[in-house]
């Protein structure tokens, strides 16, 4: 596609329910980026997948967050009992280039998901 | 640790009128540095990127500026326009390796432009 697409664009969850994040990526794209923005912040880094292995998940909050992109296209962030102090937007990013590379830091945004657990 | 400040926190001016935001790192080794701007309900799209050897680097009527000895770079708005209402991102890389935790992001500025 054109772009990141993200959806959905906005989910609203109860406390302890279990919610599922998808980013198609741009096509192509070997790098695959996962952030959490709080609202007034910037993005904070969750994990890195390059094609579909996780190489980096340094950054998810708990064992309660799992990403996954088996086919290394497609990736999807699940959130496992969501508490309040999940909300946020969960921004997906891309890159043409593997680590190392210099195309590896120019990334390309989707819209974001925005969670809002109650 | 790499950090990224950025300064103001937010700031309102009226259109027309031109204005600089800030930020300051901390980031080594220092790669790149890209301003981002993030519309309301959007992701952030790059306006500039900038290297070590780069002082100045114009997107229309942005431009940004590095200093590398200082660790500061600006970018500057001039005519601000109501579209220009944003939240704009400072984020410093530090390597092409190492991870994505190679890149620090600032908190942004909250620019609001008044008619």
């Amino acid at each position: 596609g054109a772009g990141v697409s993200q959806s959905p664009r906005y989910k609203v969850a109860k406390r302890g329910q279990d919610v599922a994040l998808r980013c198609d990526p741009i096509s192509g794209h070997v790098s695959l980026f996962w952030y959490q923005q709080a609202l007034g912040q910037g993005p904070e880094f969750l994990t890195y997948f390059q094609n579909e292995a996780q190489l980096d998940k340094s950054g998810l909050p708990s064992d309660r967050f799992f990403a996954e992109r088996p086919e290394g296209s497609v990736s999807t962030l699940k959130i496992q009992r969501t508490q309040q102090e999940d909300s946020a937007v969960y921004l997906c990013a891309s890159s043409l280039g593997f680590r190392g590379g210099p195309s590896y830091n120019e990334q390309f945004f989707g819209p974001g998901t925005r969670l809002t657990v109650l | 640790k790499n950090q990224v400040e950025q300064s103001p926190q937010s700031l309102i001016i009226l259109e027309g009128k031109n204005c600089t935001l800030q930020c300051n790192y901390t980031v080594s080794p220092f790669s790149n540095l890209r301003w981002y701007k993030q519309d309301t309900g959007r992701g952030p799209v790059s306006l500039t990127i900038m290297t070590f050897s780069e002082n100045t680097k114009s997107n229309g009527r942005y431009t940004a500026t590095l200093d590398a000895d200082t660790k500061q770079s600006s970018l500057h708005i001039t005519a601000s326009q109501l579209s220009d209402s944003a939240s704009y991102i400072c984020v410093v890389s530090a390597g092409s390796g190492g991870g994505a935790d190679g890149l620090t992001f600032g908190k942004g500025t909250h620019l609001i432009i008044q008619p």
